[in-house]
């Protein structure tokens, strides 16, 4: 089985200030993973991926997140924090299917406020 | 850009009543995937589809559920009785190169 854990469900950082989003994550096979934006009222936005590649990954808007395989760890960072960064942020793990496709699980979720 | 397409984006319907939410893959993806969101928890998987039939579902996915892809082009999620607890945000996803992408979800309202 796969899982993922999001430590902080709210984060707050000050405009123009280091963010860092927690995700660890638990699997019996070499997982792919995933962030994901929501936005209010709207759908799932993907950020970056990690599909066995470079351990670091660079994703939309200045996000990256590097793999540690030792820490089964999946942190996402932006050195500086923009008021429009304000969402819901999803870490996921790729669950591999009897199929060989892969449905994801997801984490609890992490509530990013920027504050001016 | 491409995107997954999900109508309607509110569905009011009362207990018992049968509701289906359709969802417009991106044109050359081949798997398609509905996940749901109740409020204040996880986004859940609830089915995978590919080759006209379901490749993998979870628990939550009992006989009140059921997809088809009845076009070519538009992938539903039938409920067939729905509960109380149905009520949720439903996100249809398709996937390319190990990527899924989401739709902008169907907010399910059961009163």
């Amino acid at each position: 089985a796969q899982s993922v854990t999001q430590l902080g469900s709210h984060v707050s950082v000050s405009e123009g200030a280091l963010v860092l989003l927690r995700c660890n994550y638990s699997s019996s096979v070499p997982p792919y993973l995933f962030w994901y934006v929501q936005y209010p009222n709207q759908g799932l936005q993907l950020l970056l991926k990690y599909t066995s590649a470079a351990t670091l990954v660079k994703g939309i808007n200045d996000f990256e997140a590097e793999f540690k395989k030792s820490e089964t760890s999946f942190h996402l960072t932006k050195p500086s924090a923009h008021m429009s960064d304000a969402a819901e942020y999803f870490c996921a793990v790729s669950s591999l299917m009897d199929t060989g496709r892969r449905a994801l699980t997801f984490g609890s979720g992490t509530r990013l406020q920027v504050q001016p | 850009e491409p995107e997954v397409t999900q109508t309607p984006s509110h569905q009011v319907t009362q207990m018992g009543q049968e509701v289906i939410l359709r969802c417009v893959p991106i044109s050359n993806h081949l798997y398609f995937y509905w996940y749901r969101q109740i409020l204040g928890q996880k986004v859940e998987f609830l089915v995978s589809f590919y080759n006209n039939e379901i490749s993998e579902k979870s628990e939550i996915f009992d006989d009140q559920f059921s997809v088809e892809r009845p076009d070519g082009s538009n992938f539903t999620l039938k409920i067939r009785s729905t509960k109380l607890e149905d009520s949720a945000m439903y996100f249809c996803a398709s996937e390319m190169a190990d990527t899924q992408y989401f739709g902008p979800g169907t907010r399910l309202t059961v009163l």
